[in-house]
């Protein structure tokens, strides 16, 4: 597609419940990157993507967190458990290094809100 | 750890004014990247930064990196009301690797 889509663009859910957030990055894009953003906060990194294979995910903040990317491409990042502090912008970044930098292009978030 | 830092976090100025936001980072690197954010929006890339000395301009806005002083700057000439955002600036050590970013510069620009 022309940019990276998440889905959905606003999830709420209650405490405990298990999510499902979906990226599909810009095609062609070889690498995946999850970010989450908190209010009045820059993002922070969770896990990155090269391929199929999870390159760095020392982000993730523990290990009800988990990412994939099966096939290379779309994405799905899943919380287990969630907690209220899970709350936050979660977003997607594809990038196509080159000319020795690493632009990310972001989609436009999912809203998490745990009650 | 790489560590990221802007200031000032927050900035309110007047239409016509020029200033300057700067970002440190903790360890060395060559790759600065500054992004910017609207209200409920994602981030947009405005400039990359690949080399110690490397300037870039757009508009109203200039960037430049100081790889000996771990510095970036982003200077903003006679601002006007449609550059009211975040600002982020955004390290990353190895190339390909993760981007590291600062916590953002809030600039509000009143008539």
């Amino acid at each position: 597609g022309a940019g990276v889509s998440q889905t959905p663009s606003n999830k709420v859910t209650e405490k405990g419940k298990y999510v499902e957030l979906r990226c599909d990055p810009i095609s062609g894009h070889t690498a995946l990157y999850w970010y989450r953003q908190s209010l009045g906060q820059g993002p922070e990194f969770l896990i990155y993507f090269q391929g199929t294979g999870a390159a760095d995910d020392s982000g993730l903040p523990n290990d009800r967190f988990f990412a994939v990317r099966p096939e290379g491409s779309v994405s799905t990042l899943k919380i287990q458990r969630t907690e209220r502090g899970d709350s936050a912008v979660y977003l997607c970044a594809s990038s196509s290094v080159t000319s020795g930098a690493n632009v990310l292009t972001f989609g436009a978030g999912s809203r998490l809100t745990v009650l | 750890e790489l560590k990221v830092e802007q200031n000032p976090l927050f900035l309110s100025m007047q239409e016509g004014k020029n200033y300057t936001i700067y970002c440190n980072y903790s360890t060395t690197s060559d790759r600065l990247y500054w992004y910017r954010q609207d209200p409920g929006k994602s981030l947009e890339s405005l400039f990359v930064l690949l080399s110690n000395g490397a300037v870039k301009q757009e508009g109203r806005l200039m960037a430049s990196l100081d790889t000996k002083a771990r510095l970036s700057t982003l200077h903003i000439t006679a601002a006007v009301h449609d550059l009211s955002a975040t600002y982020f600036c955004a390290v990353d050590l190895e190339y390909g690797n993760k981007l590291v970013f600062g916590a953002g510069t809030i600039l509000r620009v009143k008539s």
